[in-house]
């Protein structure tokens, strides 16, 4: 089955630097890569997402890369700021077999 | 807020005993996603359905179960509960696109 790999477990920046979080799929067939933002206790929600027939995708300080030959694709966030902080979750999903495979997730600390 | 909801927020139970979830999804969302979320853990992906039918299968224990209705709604069926089952249960809604919508979740405590 499908296997995402998601790194670092947690990151800690200070205010106003970039952060990058990396993911790693295995299953070819994966062809749609969203990116969600958790809060404590709260849902995860989309922040952004890439389809298999894009390089690269941005929305203002956030962007996300997909080399699909290395099956890998990472989250930029520039110009962090404190409520940036949470968990932010990978996954890779095979929309035609309907298999959803999320990463462990990674902790994001922006330091004021 | 995503429009999607999941009934009770909380649950308490007792080892043994069995519980139902409840999930709305978006309005026109044929698909239904089940996730389980430990503590401190990632998204495990349960079960989908689309349509009333299932579609996908993931880490779901045979204890477990799910339907979803002609309405469109969702349940999900825990038995035999063990101290393990803890955690918030999520469920999620996509349209025709790939987008998944999550709802507040439903926390489950095991006693």
């Amino acid at each position: 089955g499908e296997n995402v790999e998601q790194h670092p477990s947690t990151l800690s920046v200070q205010e106003g630097d970039s952060a990058v979080i990396k993911c790693t799929y295995s299953d070819s067939a994966s062809n749609y890569f969203p990116w969600y933002k958790q809060e404590l206790g709260k849902r995860p929600q989309l922040i952004i997402d890439i389809r298999s027939n894009v390089g690269e995708k941005k929305d203002q300080r956030i962007a996300v890369t997909l080399n699909k030959t290395a099956k890998h694709f990472s989250l930029h966030i520039t110009e962090t700021q404190p409520e940036d902080s949470a968990v932010y979750f990978c996954a890779a999903i095979s929309h035609n077999a309907g298999k959803s495979t999320f990463g462990d997730g990674t902790t994001l600390t922006v330091k004021p | 807020d995503s429009g999607v909801t999941q009934t009770p927020k909380h649950l308490i139970t007792a080892t043994g005993q069995r519980v139902t979830l409840r999930c709305s999804p978006r309005s026109g969302d044929l698909s239904v996603y089940w996730y389980q979320q430990s503590l401190d853990q990632g998204l495990q992906f349960l079960i989908q359905y689309y349509n009333g039918e299932e579609r996908a299968k993931g880490n779901i224990l045979e204890r477990f179960s799910a339907q979803q209705f002609p309405d469109l709604h969702s349940e999900l069926n825990l038995s035999s509960l063990e101290l393990g089952d803890s955690a918030l249960y999520f469920c999620a809604s996509s349209g025709t696109g790939e987008t998944q919508y999550f709802g507040p979740g439903t926390r489950l405590l095991v006693l």
